[in-house]
């Protein structure tokens, strides 16, 4: 099992830019998740997807928008990229088992924006 | 909303004992839970707790007071490779997502 993967690992963008970040998990998991990481901080929820069909916003959705493709892959798209969206992003995913809170985080995807 | 707080840095020497605490505020409670983070790398679970009292696992044990909002990290006999971010967590909702405290920076010396 690979678990969580995510692709590119590293990307440049000019301000306005846009690209779509791809992330796919492989254990049969409902539930996915993207954060974004800054210096020193914790990680901050961008959006997340209960389930395939699904999505909501988390704290910090603006500039960003989601695609639940299929149970295995969520996708992150940044329309018109911002220097403020200079970031890590991280890709998660779980099982929505009742006694299951363990979240398996993606190696991420180190994003600079000039 | 949810607010989680812990130290921002925490320095210990190799073979102590080190507690890195975490007092939240939230709407709904399921549990806390934490999360080991090394230099580039990606988050790993370490634990969850949903009830009061310590959970033990191996080196590491968590403990939670729901009515005090609190919750720690201990790590014991520390060792150089667990220099590195540790955050407290809370899920809410309906897929569990979580918020979490800004992490605590260990460095351990030898």
């Amino acid at each position: 099992n690979a678990g969580v993967t995510q692709t590119p690992k590293f990307q440049v963008l000019k301000t306005g830019q846009s690209m779509t970040l791809q992330c796919a998990q492989d254990m049969n998991h409902n539930s996915m998740y993207w954060y974004r990481q800054d210096p020193g901080m914790g990680l901050r929820l961008i959006y997340y997807s209960a389930s395939e069909g699904t999505t909501d916003k988390g704290e910090v959705p603006n500039g960003y928008n989601v695609s639940r493709l299929n149970k295995r892959e969520f996708s992150l798209r940044l329309e018109s990229a911002a220097p403020s969206q200079t970031s890590v992003y991280f890709c998660a995913s779980s099982d929505s088992r009742e006694n299951s809170y363990e979240q398996y985080f993606g190696p991420g995807t180190r994003l600079t924006v000039t | 909303g949810q607010s989680l707080e812990q130290p921002s840095e925490v320095t210990a020497v190799e073979g102590a004992i080190v507690q890195i605490n975490c007092t939240y505020q939230t709407s709904g409670f399921y549990g806390l839970s934490w999360y080991q983070q090394h230099d580039g790398g990606a988050p790993t679970f370490l634990s969850y707790n949903a009830l009061d009292g310590l959970e033990e696992t191996g080196r590491f044990s968590s403990f939670l007071s729901r009515s005090d909002s609190y919750g720690y990290l201990l790590l014991q006999e520390l060792q150089m490779k667990d220099s590195a971010s540790y955050f407290c967590a809370v899920p809410s909702g309906s897929a569990r997502q979580l918020t979490f405290g800004s992490g605590t920076q260990l460095t351990v010396l030898p």
